[in-house]
């Protein structure tokens, strides 16, 4: 089945412990991205990856990191958590090459609490 | 840099036709959609409309694109209580699809 996996789903963390969130997907896509979810404001993208190796800011990267060693992992990391931090974040992922029209493959989300 | 504002809330009673409007600022935008979030999901592509069409149909939605106005909505016929959820407008621009801004979502709320 195509799909994009994260983990974990839910996780409560405390100020300053570093974490990760995977996200994998099975679909031989070029292009991944990271959102936040937050009320009021939408989907906002921290970080995307047009290709292994290749990465860049979206509009709110601040305290965040990623990486794209492979193309089919987009781990978003949180160096020094903050309480601002708290959301819903989603990745997804994207076809490049070929005519398409763009559609975004979203992950199931995952639920963030700093405390 | 783009916008794009939707109302945040909509409330319709099962079988009435619901419409969801959103509006945008960017003028090089290529392509418009319309995701939909059911409660604890990832969004899924509903539908989309390339910026040289003015309508799409596809079974109950509709979509309407004013280009002058920069104005997209979809319509929902015979509205049911399996359309209660979260309807979030995007577009993308000719620079490149892989910066797709989305608003702030809708949700719609039937009442049986």
């Amino acid at each position: 089945e195509a799909q994009v996996t994260q983990n974990p789903r839910y996780l409560i963390t405390v100020t300053g412990k570093k974490l990760t969130v995977t996200c994998s997907q099975n679909m031989n896509h070029e292009y991944m991205s990271w959102y936040r979810q937050d009320p009021g404001l939408g989907l906002r993208q921290i970080y995307y990856s047009m290709n292994v190796e290749v990465t860049d800011k979206g509009d709110v990267p601040e305290g965040y990191k990623v990486s794209r060693k492979e193309k089919r992992n987009f781990p978003l990391i949180l160096e020094s958590p903050s309480p601002n931090q708290t959301s819903l974040y989603f990745c997804a992922s994207s076809l490049m090459r070929g005519v398409n029209t763009g559609e975004l493959f979203f992950g199931e989300g995952s639920r963030l609490t700093v405390l | 840099g783009e916008d794009v504002e939707q109302s945040l809330f909509l409330s319709v009673r099962e079988g009435d036709s619901s419409v969801i409007n959103c509006t945008y600022t960017d003028s090089s935008s290529t392509y418009l959609y319309w995701y939909k979030q059911e409660p604890g999901a990832g969004l899924q592509l509903l539908t989309y409309i390339f910026s040289n069409m003015d309508m799409k149909q596809d079974q109950r939605l509709t979509v309407l694109l004013n280009k002058k106005d920069k104005h997209l909505s979809l319509r929902i016929a015979d509205t049911q209580t399996g359309d209660s959820a979260i309807y979030f407008c995007a577009e993308t621009s000719s620079g490149g699809y892989q910066k797709v801004t989305f608003g702030t979502g809708t949700k719609l709320q039937v009442i049986p």
